[in-house]
């Protein structure tokens, strides 16, 4: 049912460990974004993938670290987390060769940093 | 870059009422204006949009208008059902490749 698939929903990590968020899409679309929802805060833009290029990066901090392999793939690579980091962590693709049209969402990857 | 407020954050109606949810931009160069709707523990999922060359919108109970000038765009929902009870986001979009700008997000509750 859904086109854009998200693995884990639910992640508990320590400040120390490594670990990393997948999304896959089954759209055809060209590009893929990741967006971080927090409580009372607005859909937080963090990378954006376009034709597998980043085209993207909102000034997030370097723990954070993107990997796009082909277009039907994208990863979140975490490491040294922070409790504030806590959040719902969002996919999304889109049709085109350019940042446009109607985002198609995961249903999120909700990691809590202990 | 562009900036959208949202308001209001929360809003109760009582089933069959009407519900407005108010979204001011800042960029007059805007030109795309989307709602999406996330209902609890779900994606969000667009529900209606609108383009700069448009100034209102229908699709059954739902509305979206315009106001260019004033840098303002809303939403309208008719007829409230319980199924309505989620939280909306508006969103606007400068022109070129330049990724959407999101509201805060209004949680609405339709109450049976």
């Amino acid at each position: 049912e859904t086109g854009v698939t998200q693995t884990p929903r639910h992640l508990v990590m320590g400040m120390t460990n490594k670990k990393s968020l997948k999304c896959e899409q089954h759209l055809g679309h060209n590009a893929m974004y990741w967006y971080k929802q927090s409580a009372k805060k607005p859909l937080e833009l963090m990378f954006v993938y376009s034709l597998e290029e980043r085209v993207e990066n909102n000034s997030v901090p370097s723990r954070f670290s993107p990997e796009c392999p082909n277009s039907s793939h994208l990863f979140l690579h975490l490491h040294t987390l922070q409790p504030e980091d806590s959040a719902l962590y969002l996919c999304a693709s889109s049709d085109g060769q350019v940042v446009a049209g109607e985002l198609f969402f995961g249903e999120g990857s909700r990691l809590t940093v202990l | 870059g562009e900036n959208v407020e949202q308001h209001p954050s929360t809003l109760s109606v009582q089933e069959g009422d009407s519900a407005v949810i108010k979204c001011t931009y800042s960029d007059s160069a805007s030109n795309y204006f989307p709602w999406y709707k996330q209902e609890l523990g779900k994606r969000p999922q667009l529900i209606i949009d609108i383009r700069s060359n448009v100034g209102e919108k229908k699709d059954q109970r739902i509305a979206v208008t315009l106001n260019k000038t004033a840098k303002h765009f809303s939403l309208h929902i008719t007829e409230t059902q319980p199924e309505d009870s989620a939280v909306y986001f508006c969103a606007a979009r400068s022109s070129g490749n330049t990724p959407l700008v999101f509201g805060k997000g209004t949680r609405l509750s339709v109450i049976a």
